[in-house]
């Protein structure tokens, strides 16, 4: 079974520039998150959707970022303008459904820096 | 609102040491707790879970219990190799459904 996949594996923009990052979920994953993982911190929720629709985006710096996951299978997280403090590394993440039981399976990342 | 505390790192043990690694944590409710481990250059993996109260959660060697009395959800291993040094994070779902991480802990493990 293929995994969760992110693109691109780094990227390095300049402040103020724009940057996105996909996600594809594994198949049937109804549920698909979007994480920042600030160096020595765990990982932060940004996003929840379920299928197409958001869940929860109550820490999703929304002047500048947002995201979307058109027909309920693969999203793109985007920062615009990019900040410094963006540098971060992106995690994706999905699972079968929204449950606390339902385990989440994370891509590998995208490691962001902000010059 | 929930949070999770790891103890301060990073670790450095020899090969076949004893591992500990404290967790704690602060939620209302009947959480799950989890374990996750991140390997150099690879996506964050579950290790173990527990879903309720005096469950053991077990996985390659790694076994962790749900002590609700202590709040606590402490990682161990009783003889490490090198192929286990990574990133470890304890975390919790609480009634919210949310995954809720601790700040994570390197594990270096020399042969």
């Amino acid at each position: 079974e293929a995994g969760v996949a992110q693109s691109p594996r780094y990227k390095i923009i300049e402040k103020r520039q724009s940057v996105a990052f996909w996600c594809n979920p594994i198949s049937g994953h109804a549920t698909l998150y979007w994480y920042q993982q600030i160096l020595g911190q765990g990982p932060k929720l940004l996003i929840q959707f379920q299928n197409n629709g958001v869940v929860d985006d109550s820490q999703l710096p929304k002047d500048r970022f947002s995201a979307e996951r058109l027909k309920g299978v693969d999203s793109t997280l985007k920062i615009q303008p990019a900040k410094l403090e963006d540098s971060a590394v992106y995690l994706c993440a999905s699972s079968l459904d929204s449950g606390r039981y339902n385990e989440q399976f994370f891509g590998p990342g995208t490691r962001l820096t902000v010059l | 609102g929930d949070s999770v505390t790891q103890m301060e790192g990073p670790v450095t043990l020899s090969e076949e040491a004893f591992l500990t690694i404290n967790c704690t944590y602060t939620a209302t409710g009947y959480p799950s707790l989890f374990w996750y481990v991140q390997y150099p250059g690879e996506g964050l993996q579950l290790l173990l879970k527990a879903t309720k109260a005096d469950d053991k959660g077990s996985n390659k060697g790694f076994e962790a219990t749900y002590r609700k009395e202590t709040t606590s959800f402490h990682l161990e291993k009783g003889s490490v190799q090198v192929s286990d040094s990574a990133v470890y994070f304890c975390a919790l779902t609480g009634a919210n459904s949310k995954l809720t991480f601790g700040k994570g802990i390197t594990l270096s493990v020399r042969p």
